[in-house]
């Protein structure tokens, strides 16, 4: 079974700072699919970004980018230019390639705290 | 669309008593699944549909649980009778075909409380 750690249970940055949070997992499987979900107060779980395993390249989208390291079994996620609205929960998840399921297997999450 | 439309958004009864957790998934998605977030366990997946089918009730706790998926356009997680360890936000999550990489898109989530 695949496990998922995220191992900062807090994280706060300075607004228009940049912060990283880490994610590392545990997978017996060659190919996969990580994510970074956002979960603001509202609860609403807002997917941030997401990368496919076979891929070398790092996924961006806009301030937020990862630095997937498949040999460490690494996925941490990249916040510049922090704004307020960014503090939230972040929880790092993890899905098999293959078709026996959809399934996310989550991380326990960080919360991130912005300061003004 | 809509999105994902859960319901009730709180629910507060007693122990004992018959919850009822229902889900509308976004026109089109043919995968839902069931998912409870707690403080000590955070997010776990309890069941899985695809095309209105049960593909994985692993993460389903006990009997008192059950889920079902009478047709594409709803879905219920039900306990009987429940217990104050069931209190938690149950989110439900839609998504279409069996690609892994398609977004799962989430409800709102319900908030349980059990007394």
């Amino acid at each position: 079974a695949q496990t998922v750690t995220q191992s900062q249970p807090e994280m706060s940055v300075q607004e228009a700072e940049t912060v990283t949070l880490s994610c590392t997992y545990d997978t017996s499987e060659s190919d996969y699919y990580l994510f970074w979900y956002k979960q603001p107060p509202s609860r609403q779980m807002i997917l941030v970004i997401r990368q496919e395993a076979y891929k070398q390249q790092n996924a961006t989208e806009n301030r937020f980018s990862v630095n997937f390291q498949k040999a460490a079994k690494s996925f941490s996620l990249k916040i510049s230019d922090s704004q307020l609205g960014d503090a939230a929960m972040y929880f790092c998840a993890y899905r098999s390639a293959f078709a026996a399921g959809n399934m996310l297997t989550f991380g326990g999450g960080t919360r991130l705290m912005v300061k003004p | 669309d809509a999105g994902v439309i859960q319901s009730p958004r709180h629910e507060v009864t007693e122990m004992g008593q018959e919850v009822t957790l229902r889900c509308k998934p976004i026109s089109g998605h043919n995968s839902l699944f069931w998912y409870r977030q707690t403080m000590m366990r955070g997010l776990e997946l309890l069941i899985y549909f695809n095309n209105n089918v049960p593909i994985d009730d692993s993460g389903m706790p006990e009997d008192r649980f059950s889920a079902k998926m009478p047709n594409a356009s709803f879905s219920t997680l039900k306990i009987q009778p429940s217990e104050p360890r069931d209190s938690a936000v149950y989110f439900c999550a839609t998504t279409w075909g069996d690609g892994s990489y398609n977004e799962q898109f989430f409800g709102p989530g319900t908030r349980l409380t059990v007394l």
